[in-house]
């Protein structure tokens, strides 16, 4: 089912700085990206997703990139929060969000 | 309440029991999706239903593994003879579902379970 390539495993920035984390897909079929945040002992949540008709998407601090021939996409995090330190998953799916498939996750710390 | 219940919160059972966890999803959800997560992974995909019927269950990892919707609301993910590597985190998760749905998933807080 690893159809969905993240990295980094881990990440540590300081307060304020930019995260970037990275995901690859193999599925040309998927047309939904979207980005979960998880707190331990917490579900994932919905942070922004995307569709391929656009290359980038905003949302307050964070943005997606969207590069649709390289098959990749990524989250940039702007002005970093202590608030921000949970695990970031990637996703795709298709069509309305069937059968979501997860990255392995990054493991986010922003530092103080 | 308003989002996703799952109980039990915590299941520690024996090698070899039979294991029932609850899904409660947003009211309204047509679809409803069973994931498990172990530590430091992903959520990986077990099963999707629309309605009350299981769309696509390829993620089931063998027949120890069965999910029941009846009434189209409440799940129940059931797993027989369990093993030790059964041990994870099943989370649940519902959406609108359909083509014109957000695609966006609502995940409850998840059934951790321990095998001994």
């Amino acid at each position: 089912q690893q159809q969905v390539k993240q990295s980094p495993q881990s990440l540590i920035v300081q307060k304020g700085g930019i995260s970037i984390i990275n995901c690859a897909y193999e599925n040309t079929a998927f047309d939904y990206f979207p980005w979960y945040q998880q707190f331990p002992g917490k579900g994932p949540a919905l942070l922004i997703a995307i569709r391929p008709d656009v290359s980038e998407k905003k949302e307050g601090r964070f943005t997606i990139s969207f590069n649709k021939s390289a098959k990749q996409f990524s989250l940039h995090i702007m002005d970093s929060q202590p608030g921000d330190s949970a695990t970031y998953f990637c996703a795709a799916s298709t069509a309305g969000g069937f059968k979501t498939i997860f990255g392995a996750g990054t493991r986010l710390f922003v530092k103080a | 309440g308003a989002g996703v219940s799952q109980t039990p919160s915590n299941k520690v059972t024996e090698k070899g029991k039979y294991v029932e966890l609850r899904c409660d999803p947003i009211s309204g959800h047509t679809a409803l999706y069973w994931y498990r997560q172990s530590l430091g992974q992903g959520p990986e995909f077990l099963i999707y239903f629309q309605g009350t019927g299981a769309a696509d269950d390829s993620g089931l990892p063998n027949d120890r593994f069965f999910a029941v919707r009846p009434e189209g609301s409440v799940s129940t993910l059931k797993i027989q003879r369990t093993e030790r590597g059964d041990s994870a985190v099943y989370l649940c998760a519902s959406s609108s579902g359909g083509i014109r749905g957000t695609g966006e998933l609502f995940f409850g807080e998840g059934s951790r379970l321990t095998v001994l």
